[in-house]
């Protein structure tokens, strides 16, 4: 089974407007960890931002916020007037802890478009 | 400036030779990490390595091998072995295995 689905192949923004990129995570580990990645064109993954599971607040880094809504098991990425260089690939990421690895497991990716 | 740089950019390589992608990382991680990207795909994890001379296969290790002889370098060679090597791998690193993953810029590999 999936256990990060990120359902929106793709989206488009307009410049200065908010967005939200969608997704949902399967886990039975109550120690998990939540990721946003950014992939420009360049290729390299650009971290985001970060959301515990036992964080009570949703994370904030400037621009972008994690609406984390546990019960749901969502962690949908929120960016917030978006600007031409937001344009890029995005990743969600989930790592559990109890196998003791804390390997990441990546979704299919949401491919974002800001017009201007 | 610390980072993570990943050589060569591109490379390409014919069928039946092994080849080696560079992955160094200055930022003093004691874990380092290899994915695979194909298009339309999130990231496989091929091996990973939480300390020296220690790495463990990911989910897609068959046809790749590694080393972990210095703290600062993790190589991945591509094999024969691997049936479809052409891809997109990006080589990452963290403080230690429970820390965030900074990625490093990646190796385009097209098998002719």
């Amino acid at each position: 089974a999936q256990k990060i689905t990120q359902t929106q192949p793709g989206m488009f923004v307009q410049e200065k407007e908010a967005v939200t990129l969608d997704c949902t995570y399967d886990t039975s580990d109550p120690s998990y960890g939540l990721f946003w990645y950014k992939q420009p064109s360049s290729g390299e993954m650009i971290f985001l931002i970060y959301q515990g599971s036992y964080d009570q607040q949703n994370a904030t880094e400037g621009r972008y916020s994690l609406n984390f809504q546990k019960a749901r098991k969502s962690a949908n990425l929120v960016i917030s007037a978006s600007q031409l260089g937001d344009s890029a690939m995005y990743f969600c990421a989930m790592r559990e802890g109890w196998t003791g690895t804390y390997k990441y497991i990546f979704g299919t990716g949401t491919r974002l478009k800001v017009l201007a | 400036d610390g980072g993570i740089t990943q050589s060569p950019k591109y490379l390409f390589r014919k069928e039946g030779q092994n080849v080696t992608l560079s992955c160094e990382q200055n930022l003093n991680h004691d874990a380092m990490y290899w994915y695979r990207q194909d298009p339309g795909q999130g990231l496989r994890l091929i091996y990973y390595s939480q300390i020296v001379n220690d790495f463990q296969k990911g989910d897609i290790a068959e046809g790749y091998s590694v080393s972990r002889e210095k703290k600062e370098s993790f190589p991945l060679t591509v094999t024969s072995a691997q049936k479809n090597p052409t891809a997109f791998y990006l080589c990452a690193s963290s403080l230690s295995k429970a820390d965030t993953q900074y990625f490093g810029p990646g190796t385009r590999l097209t098998v002719l």
